[in-house]
């Protein structure tokens, strides 16, 4: 079955430190890979996403990914954390099956930074 | 600009009541989702509306859950006979649809139900 799993449910970093979320998919066809992110209080809103080309991603507040097909993943990456980044992460993959396009999403992975 | 609304933002009921979750679109957009996001169980897709299409249901946990969109705009997300494993925050998302796979969902704010 179509499926994306994110392996970390909960994450605790302190500011500075570097950050990689994991995400894997199980579907063996075209896919449109996104990461989301719900800051407290707020709404789930685009991080970034891939759809063709480079497979290094860049999104907004320095978040990247990067999509890796032989490995089904597309991990989120930031190089130095900060305590803003404090939220919950989803990724979610758009595929193609009988019935149209249909997006999953993974369980998401809760960030806490520490300042 | 107007984004996802979603009505009401909280709704406390009693056990075996029935209640109505509404969602407005963005104006466009021509596919809706539903989902449920309930303290660690991260996100569950529920039910998917793709312009005039059947709808996608198969995330519906149980026959006591359904949802119609009329006009192609506005859904109603409807739970007869509550349960208190109900609760939790449904959440509505549109996108462009079909022809735009790579386009992302926007989420409204989500009506937070609590079933006492």
């Amino acid at each position: 079955a179509q499926s994306v799993s994110q392996h970390n449910h909960h994450v605790i970093l302190s500011e500075a430190a570097s950050l990689e979320l994991g995400c894997n998919y199980s579907y063996g066809g075209t896919v449109n890979l996104f990461w989301y992110v719900q800051y407290p209080g707020q709404h789930l809103q685009l991080l970034l996403k891939y759809f063709s080309g480079d497979p290094l991603v860049k999104g907004i507040k320095g978040f990247e990914a990067e999509f890796i097909k032989s490995k089904f993943s597309f991990n989120l990456r930031k190089p130095s954390v900060q305590w803003s980044d404090t939220a919950e992460y989803f990724c979610a993959v758009t595929l193609r099956n009988t019935g149209g396009f249909k997006t999953i999403f993974g369980a998401g992975t809760r960030l806490f930074v520490k300042a | 600009g107007a984004g996802v609304s979603q009505s009401p933002s909280n709704k406390v009921t009693e056990k075996g009541k029935d209640v109505e979750l509404r969602c407005d679109p963005i104006s466009g957009h021509t596919a809706l989702y539903w989902y449920r996001q309930s303290l660690g169980q991260g996100l569950e897709f529920l039910i998917y509306f793709q312009g005039n299409s059947a709808p996608d249901k198969s995330g519906l946990p149980s026959d006591r859950f359904s949802a119609e969109r009329t006009g192609g705009s506005v859904s109603t997300l409807t739970i007869q006979r509550t349960q208190q494993e109900d609760s939790a925050v449904y959440l509505c998302a549109s996108s462009l649809g079909q022809g735009f796979p790579n386009q992302p969902q926007h989420f409204g704010d989500g009506t937070r139900l609590s079933i006492l």
